[in-house]
């Protein structure tokens, strides 16, 4: 199973762009890129799922290079409701090993 | 579409009783649930597989005897903590993987207090 690595924690402020890169170097050829966001309390929630180029849906945006050992989770204009912590997986059918996520802190 | 539920959220029990938590998949079919743990202020870890009408696959430090999984159906699968102790007391959370599909999706999460 790929191993992800993300910051622990980021800082923002409301209306700013956001954007949370995760490494995952030895992802495999069938792995896709999955987020999760989670608020205390509550199970994760699905936020996008790419394999490779860039996704977009109504919440975010997902870019993944080429090589796709990386990929960036782009929030757009954040609110104080986006603070959360964000999960980035990978993987195929298999199960998921949720990393340390990173924590997202949003400043009015 | 695809949405999990969990019953109870909250249940708060006697050291050395069994508490069953239900895990249903409410608009699709699950071939596929898994069972997590979260500690505060830690990430998910996840506890065994369930696939429907077989044996779960338990991770490596997961009791098999303490946590016993049923997944009888496409949309349910239950977790009983036997003999609950409070260092049991945790959040646990399951997902389910719809048929065909990749990505899981999350159950709302039960909060058991051992006292």
């Amino acid at each position: 199973l790929a191993k992800t690595t993300q910051p622990i924690s980021m800082d923002s402020y409301e209306g700013q762009e956001v954007n949370i890169t995760c490494s995952h170097n030895n992802i495999a050829t069938n792995d896709y890129i999955t987020w999760y966001q989670q608020f205390p309390s509550q199970g994760p929630r699905f936020i996008i799922q790419g394999y490779k180029t860039k996704v977009t849906n109504e919440v975010a945006s997902l870019f993944i290079p080429a090589d796709r050992k990386s990929s960036t989770l782009s929030l757009p204009r954040v609110s104080l409701s986006d603070t959360a912590v964000y999960y980035c997986l990978v993987g195929y059918t298999d199960k998921l090993i949720f990393g340390t996520g990173t924590r997202l802190q949003v400043f009015p | 579409g695809a949405v999990v539920s969990q019953h109870p959220s909250r249940v708060i029990c006697k050291s050395g009783t069994s508490v069953k938590i239900e895990c249903r998949s409410l608009d699709f079919q699950a071939t596929t649930m898994f069972w997590y743990r979260q500690f505060p202020k830690q990430s998910l870890m996840l506890m065994a597989t369930s696939n429907e009408g077989s044996k779960a696959t338990y991770e490596q430090g997961v009791e098999k005897d303490k946590f016993l999984i049923n997944h009888a159906s496409l949309t349910l699968s239950t977790l009983t903590v036997t003999s609950a102790h409070p260092e049991d007391s945790s959040f646990y959370i399951c997902s389910a993987r719809r048929q065909g599909y990749n990505e899981q999706f999350f159950g709302p999460g039960t909060r058991l207090t051992v006292l």
